[in-house]
């Protein structure tokens, strides 16, 4: 089984700051994708970014960038130039590739003006 | 196109009383998942299926808890005799394929209250 743990239940930071988030997992398997997600005080959960296990290469998608370390289990969200709509509750998920999804108890951030 | 829809919205029910909740997922996507999400909390994983069968209902809570899918869309997951440890945020979501790399797109959510 897999266990997505996300060590800090609220951050904040100021808005244009950068601010990482952290996420560690565990597993048995070698290969499997991660994602973290974002959810609005709205409620709706979107994707903000994903990483494949077998690509060393870290996963950027404009102001948002992980550090995806395998052999440690970890998988960190940087978030850049932070903006007041980046205020939302953060989840980060594991994908096996037989398609179960395990959700960490998610990161409840809040960008300060 | 149109996204991911649950129904209803909101629901209020007895303790003891039976419900259903609906989930229609993004046509052609043939995963589909069902989590639970209590106030302030992370999403559990409750199940998913392939198409029209669940490879995986280890996520269910009790035997109180099912769920079924029809003709590879919508999905409804039935909790019978409600308790109050029920109440909760239910989501949907579907994905174009179970094994693939593709992002789950989630639905608004059944927000459940167990009186």
């Amino acid at each position: 089984a897999q266990t997505v743990t996300q060590s800090q239940p609220e951050m904040s930071v100021q808005e244009a700051e950068t601010v990482t988030l952290s996420c560690t997992y565990d597993t048995s398997e070698n290969n499997y994708y991660l994602f973290w997600y974002k959810q609005p005080p709205s409620r709706q959960m979107i994707l903000v970014i994903r990483q494949e296990a077998y690509k060393q290469q870290n996963a950027t998608e404009n102001r948002f960038s992980v550090n995806f370390q395998k052999a440690a289990k970890s998988f960190s969200l940087k978030i850049s130039d932070s903006q007041l709509g980046d205020t939302a509750m953060y989840f980060c998920a594991f994908l096996t590739v037989v398609g179960k999804s395990t959700f960490g108890d998610g990161t409840t951030l809040t960008v300060k003006p | 196109g149109a996204g991911v829809s649950q129904s209803p919205s909101n629901k209020v029910t007895e303790k003891g009383k039976d419900v259903e909740l609906r989930c229609d997922p993004i046509s052609g996507h043939t995963a589909l998942y069902w989590y639970r999400q209590r106030l302030g909390q992370g999403l559990e994983f409750l199940i998913y299926f392939q198409g029209n069968s669940a490879p995986d209902k280890s996520g269910l809570p009790s035997d109180r808890f099912s769920a079924e899918r029809t003709g590879e869309s919508v999905s409804t997951l039935t909790i019978q005799r409600t308790q109050q440890e029920d109440s909760a945020v239910y989501l949907c979501a579907s994905k174009l394929a179970r094994n693939s790399y593709n992002e789950q797109f989630f639905g608004p959510g059944t927000r459940l209250t167990v009186l």
